[in-house]
């Protein structure tokens, strides 16, 4: 059973680096036909993609973010990570990694993390 | 950028049919996928590519899409149902969520 966990700093100053990383058990970062993305959710509002990575190393990230996000992987960890720069408050949210299935005309989150609360406050 | 649209809330007696859904541009062309998500916990996905279901969800759960809608549909609902649901697309190469919909068992 694949599992995600999310680990990382609870709490971030504003003008700061949040830094989350998504450890994957049960399964191999680098398997073929899935990708590896970070969704949030501010407190009582709905989902929002924030970017994913493929395997090759590919990126696509949320146009809104895009200017801030940073997606990478380390397979000799079997991780990936985040870096959303430069937070404010409005980046204080439940962040949550997930697994992508990258099939032809769409993808769809089929596994996910428990989800860490980061909070932007000083 | 791509726009999906849901209800804020539906509300339903127990076994009886909730309807949720989602709006968008055409949405028929694409795929649209369904997570539940409960107060606390992780989205899960009920239905993926319009109307396929993942292993260990009820067959009350079932999708449809056409046109400029896309529906979940929870028939024989029960207490458990009640949470927060969410439509979402592939926009190539961006992925969007709808609002969201929360669904009261009365």
């Amino acid at each position: 059973q694949l599992q995600l966990q999310e680990s990382g700093s609870g709490l971030v100053k504003p003008s700061q680096t949040l830094s989350l990383t998504c450890a994957v058990s049960g399964g191999s970062i680098s398997s073929g036909g899935y990708s590896w993305s970070w969704i949030r959710q501010p407190p009582g509002k709905g989902l929002e993609w924030i970017g994913y990575i493929y395997h090759s190393g590919s990126t696509y990230y949320n146009p809104s973010l895009k200017s801030r996000v940073t997606i990478s992987v380390d397979r000799s960890k079997n991780q990936f990570s985040l870096k959303l720069s430069s937070v404010t408050a409005a980046d204080t949210a439940v962040y949550y990694c997930a697994r992508v299935i990258r099939r032809d005309g769409y993808k769809v989150f089929d596994y996910w993390g428990q989800g860490t609360l980061v909070t932007v406050s000083s | 950028s791509y726009v999906l649209t849901q209800p804020p809330s539906v509300s339903v007696a127990p076994g009886q049919t909730a309807r949720i859904t989602c709006g968008g541009n055409n949405i028929g062309s694409k795929s649209v996928h369904w997570y539940q998500q409960k107060p606390g916990q992780a989205p899960v996905l009920v239905v993926y590519d319009d109307s396929d279901r993942p292993s260990g969800i009820p067959e009350r759960f079932s999708g449809s899409n056409s046109g400029n809608t896309a529906t979940l549909t929870i028939s024989r609902v029960e207490a458990g149902d009640e949470a927060d649901y969410y439509c979402q697309v592939w926009d190539s190469p961006h992925v969007v969520f709808g609002g969201g919909t929360k669904l009261t068992v009365l």
